[in-house]
């Protein structure tokens, strides 16, 4: 089955330093891939998508592009700030012949400190 | 983006009894609402999936007596966990997907609402 796997929190970084979160998939067919953000006390948030190969989503300044040959879809910020201190999901969703549902990885606790 | 609500945010309960949590849509229609359950350190797992005004469709492994949901309006969906046990103790989020305005279909999720039985 489909299957998303993202590196383990937490990630603890200066403001202002570059930040990488790693995600790679399993999936058949051709998914949609998404990064979702949850802050403290909310629901998930889209945060970026790309809906097929070499596309690249961006949003806040933070980027990802979505890498067929190497089924990943990595997350990447320059320059973070201690408000983009939250847990990052990535996603993918295998589109209408898989039922349309999100299968989420686990998640990475990001901490950005002064 | 769209407001998504659910109550309560945190439950505590003895076992046997059952939990009532609401999820609301505050400002778009969820022709669609699913139900996650996360553990700690582990991603969403999708539990249930339901379209207004029809039977939802259960996950594998997912019992639909224990975890009773009803979609009755395209604002509101209830998960109903029946005869809780410390087992169900989890965190369940909603996630309605629809639109609002001319906007393409979007799923959106709740805070998550706790819950922990004794």
């Amino acid at each position: 089955g489909d299957s998303v796997t993202q590196m383990e929190g937490p990630v603890t970084l200066s403001e202002e330093a570059f930040l990488t979160i790693n995600c790679t998939y399993t999936a058949t067919g051709y998914p949609s891939l998404f990064w979702y953000v949850q802050y403290p006390g909310e629901g998930l948030q889209l945060l970026l998508k790309a809906t097929k190969a070499d596309d690249k989503g961006s949003n806040k300044g933070f980027e990802a592009t979505y890498r067929k040959e190497t089924t990943s879809f990595h997350l990447e910020k320059g320059s973070v700030q201690v408000s983009d201190s939250a847990v990052y999901f990535c996603a993918l969703n295998p589109g209408a012949g898989g039922g349309n549902k999100l299968t989420f990885g686990t998640g990475t606790q990001l901490k950005v400190e002064l | 983006g769209a407001v998504v609500s659910q109550h309560p945010s945190r439950v505590i309960c003895k076992s046997g009894t059952s939990v009532k949590i609401e999820c609301r849509s505050l400002d778009f229609q969820a022709t669609t609402m699913f139900w996650y359950r996360q553990f700690p350190k582990k991603s969403l797992m999708l539990m249930a999936t339901s379209n207004e005004g029809s039977k939802a469709t259960y996950e594998q492994g997912v019992e639909k007596d224990k975890f009773l949901i009803n979609h009755a309006s395209l604002t509101l969906s209830t998960l109903t966990v029946t005869s809780a046990h410390p087992e169900d103790s989890s965190f369940y989020i909603c996630s309605p997907k629809g639109t609002s305005g001319l906007r393409e279909e979007t799923q959106y999720f709740g805070p998550g609402t706790r819950l922990l039985v004794l």
